[in-house]
This record gives structure tokens, C-alpha cells and sequence, in this order.
């Protein structure tokens, strides 16, 4: 299995507050991702990032921010949750061959 | 209309059958994956394909570029097939961004 880790696993919180989830790799791979999961939808891009402090907006980026500051985590912020952004969230990563590989998800709750 | 569209959407089969998954797109592509997730569980690659097929055990997946489509196929079913497959298609731009298909939930009964 790909070294990825996301954390926490599971969170609720209440409309308003600032949420940071947490992508771990410990492949040194250059790209990482983030998805959102919801029922109807599928899994959507949020923000991806193709090297340290490079990032870049995905399909459902409004109201989210990331940070890359160190290739083996990427951070996604939401700066002031809304119940809109309940949702599941995975993180990934891919190789050199262009496989990806993902994280075991987040399960985000916004009250 | 979706860019990549899957089906079916539900799938129930009984165990043994032989079952397909169909997936078509309509951008350009330099892969198409195929992707798997049991109930509660995290999403795993299963296939990672850009021109012919792929075979790993029981699970053969097909692409044809020409035609914009591919399948996954699963001979002799079991219930511990039962999960969501997802189809997703590697962008030909920058990024390496992968856009996915709604799923398909198979549920197979023994």
C-alpha cells in the first residue's frame, strides 16, 4: 500500500469554524490531491498541488485554500465551514507511471 | 452532460455471473482508470489503462480510444465484488487531474 495518511479520520463541527484536514505521503511523490465524495456527484477535485508551495485550483474549489510547505503534506483549509461542505474527503497522490493512489478518507460533519 | 458517464448506475448479479461495467467519455485522454471502494472503505486503483487490455485475476478491463469507451468486465462473481466501480479518465492537459464517473454499484448475491 501507498504510503498516504489523511487525519482526523472523522470530524464534526459547527458552521463557521475554521476545519484543516491533513494529507501524510511518505513516497515523495510530486502530485497530490484533493476530492470531495458526496452521494449524486461522485468524487470532485477540490485543489491539487504538483510540487512544494505549487498548487492550483480544481472543479469545487470555492471556499477551501491549501498549503504545500513540505512535499509530504498537503494541508486543506476550510476557512469558515458551511453544511454545504459535509461531505467525505480523500486525499491522493500519484506516482511517476501516473497510478494514483488514495488516502483513506475523511469523514467531515458541519453542523 | 457529464464527461465521463458510467453504466449502469446499480448492478445486482447473482454469483457466478459474468458481469460488465461500461464507461464513455467524451474529452481527449492520455489514461483511463478504473477504481474500487467497498461500503465504508477507501477508493483503490484497479486498472490503469490508455490503449488495449489489461487482466488481473478475475478483473479484465478494455479501452477503445477510438470509440471513446471502455469496459470492465468480472467473470465468475462473488459477493466480495460487491462494491463501487468508478471510472475515471486522466485529462491529456496539465496536472494530471483525473475526472470521474458517478459509479456504478455492484451488489452480487450468493
Amino acid at each position: 500500500d501507498a504510503g498516504i495518511t489523511q487525519s482526523p479520520r472523522h470530524k464534526v463541527t459547527e458552521t463557521g469554524t475554521p476545519v484543516t484536514l491533513r494529507c501524510h505521503q511518505t513516497e515523495n511523490h510530486r502530485y497530490m490531491y484533493w476530492y470531495r465524495q458526496d452521494p449524486g456527484h461522485g468524487l470532485r477535485l477540490i485543489h491539487y498541488s504538483y510540487g512544494v508551495k505549487d498548487t492550483d485550483k480544481g472543479e469545487v474549489s470555492d471556499g477551501y485554500s491549501v498549503s504545500r510547505s513540505k512535499t509530504e503534506d498537503f494541508l486543506l483549509t476550510l476557512e469558515s465551514a458551511t453544511s454545504s461542505q459535509t461531505s467525505v474527503y480523500f486525499c491522493a497522490i500519484s506516482d511517476p507511471k501516473n497510478e494514483q493512489f488514495f488516502g483513506p478518507g475523511t469523514r467531515l460533519t458541519v453542523l | 452532460k457529464n464527461e465521463v458517464e458510467q453504466s449502469p448506475q446499480n448492478l445486482t448479479a447473482q454469483e457466478g455471473e459474468f458481469i460488465t461495467i461500461n464507461c464513455s467519455y467524451s474529452v481527449g485522454i492520455s489514461a483511463l482508470h478504473w477504481l474500487q471502494q467497498h461500503p465504508g472503505g477507501g477508493i483503490v486503483s484497479l486498472f490503469m489503462l490508455s490503449s488495449g487490455k489489461k487482466k488481473h485475476g478475475r478483473l479484465i478491463a478494455t479501452i477503445n480510444i477510438q470509440e471513446k469507451h471502455s469496459s470492465l468486465h468480472i467473470t465468475a462473481s462473488h459477493p466480495r465484488d460487491s462494491a463501487v466501480y468508478i471510472c475515471a479518465v486522466r485529462s491529456s492537459g496539465y496536472g494530471n487531474k483525473l475526472v470521474f464517473g458517478a459509479g456504478t454499484i455492484l451488489r452480487v448475491k450468493s
